[in-house]
C-alpha cells in the first residue's frame, strides 16, 4: 500500500498570499495517476488537479500542480478568501489512497 | 445535471449489516467506474472500494476486505456497498464518486451517506 504523507499539517497564510503544499509517497507514484482534492465543511471533496498537473474542468489557473515520482506540490498562486479549506492528495496507479489532508486556514 | 445521491445510512450495532446505495443520473452509468470513499467524523478521506464499469475488477481496502462488498446494477444506474460485521471504527460518511474515464480521478461525489456503529 502506498502511504501518502502532507505537509504541513496547517498552513496559517493571508487572502493574496502564495500557497505551497506538499505530498510525499512512500513509494514511487505515476504521475498519471496523483490528483488534489479541496474540501470545505460540511461539501464533498472537489476534484482540482489529476495526472499530477491538470487543472479539472472549471478550477481557476491560480491552482497548479507539480511533481513527479515520490514529491507532489500543489500551489495556490495568490489566495482567495473561497480557497481556505482542507486539501487532499490521492494516488491512484495502485489500489488507491489519500493523503491525511492540510488545512490551509487565514492568517 | 450530472449527479450521484446515497442512501442507506443510519444507525447499526456493531457486528450488524448495512446496505448502502448510490443512485447515478445525468450520464452514461456504465461508462464509468465508481467507488466508495468514506470519512470519519473529524478525520480525512478513506478510500474503501473500487469497482470497474463492467464489475470485471473490484478492489477493497484492507481495513474493509472479507467484510463489504461493493457492486453495481448498471440496468438501474446505481452501485452498492453492502457491510457486514460491522464496527465502531467503520462510523464514518460514506461517498460514492465516479471516476473519470480518461484519467480516472474523482472527478464527481454525492453528497454522502451516514454511518453509526453503535449499540
Amino acid at each position: 500500500e502506498i502511504v501518502l504523507t502532507q505537509s504541513p499539517g496547517t498552513l496559517s497564510l493571508s487572502p493574496g498570499e502564495r500557497a505551497t503544499l506538499s505530498c510525499r509517497a512512500s513509494q514511487s507514484v505515476s504521475s498519471s495517476y496523483l490528483a488534489w482534492y479541496q474540501q470545505k465543511p460540511g461539501q464533498a471533496p472537489r476534484l482540482l488537479i489529476y495526472g499530477a498537473s491538470s487543472r479539472a474542468t472549471g478550477i481557476p489557473d491560480r491552482f497548479s500542480g507539480s511533481g513527479s515520482g515520490t514529491d507532489f506540490t500543489l500551489t495556490i498562486s495568490r489566495l482567495e478568501p473561497e480557497d481556505f479549506a482542507v486539501y487532499y492528495c490521492q494516488q491512484y496507479g495502485s489500489s488507491c489512497s489519500f493523503g491525511q489532508g492540510t488545512k490551509l486556514e487565514i492568517k | 445535471e450530472v449527479q450521484l445521491v446515497e442512501s442507506g445510512g443510519g444507525l447499526v450495532q456493531p457486528g450488524r449489516s448495512l446496505r448502502l446505495s448510490c443512485a447515478a443520473s445525468g450520464f452514461t452509468f456504465d461508462d464509468y467506474a465508481m467507488h466508495w470513499v468514506r470519512q470519519a467524523p473529524g478525520k480525512g478521506l478513506e478510500w474503501v472500494s473500487g469497482i470497474s464499469w463492467n464489475s470485471g475488477s473490484i478492489g477493497y481496502a484492507d481495513s474493509v476486505k472479507g467484510r463489504f462488498t461493493i457492486s453495481r446494477d448498471n440496468a438501474k444506474n446505481s452501485l452498492y456497498l453492502q457491510m457486514n460485521s460491522l464496527r465502531a471504527e467503520d462510523t464514518a460518511l460514506y461517498y460514492c464518486a465516479r471516476a473519470d474515464r480518461s484519467q480516472a480521478a474523482f472527478d464527481i461525489w454525492g453528497q454522502g451517506t451516514m454511518v453509526t456503529v453503535s449499540s
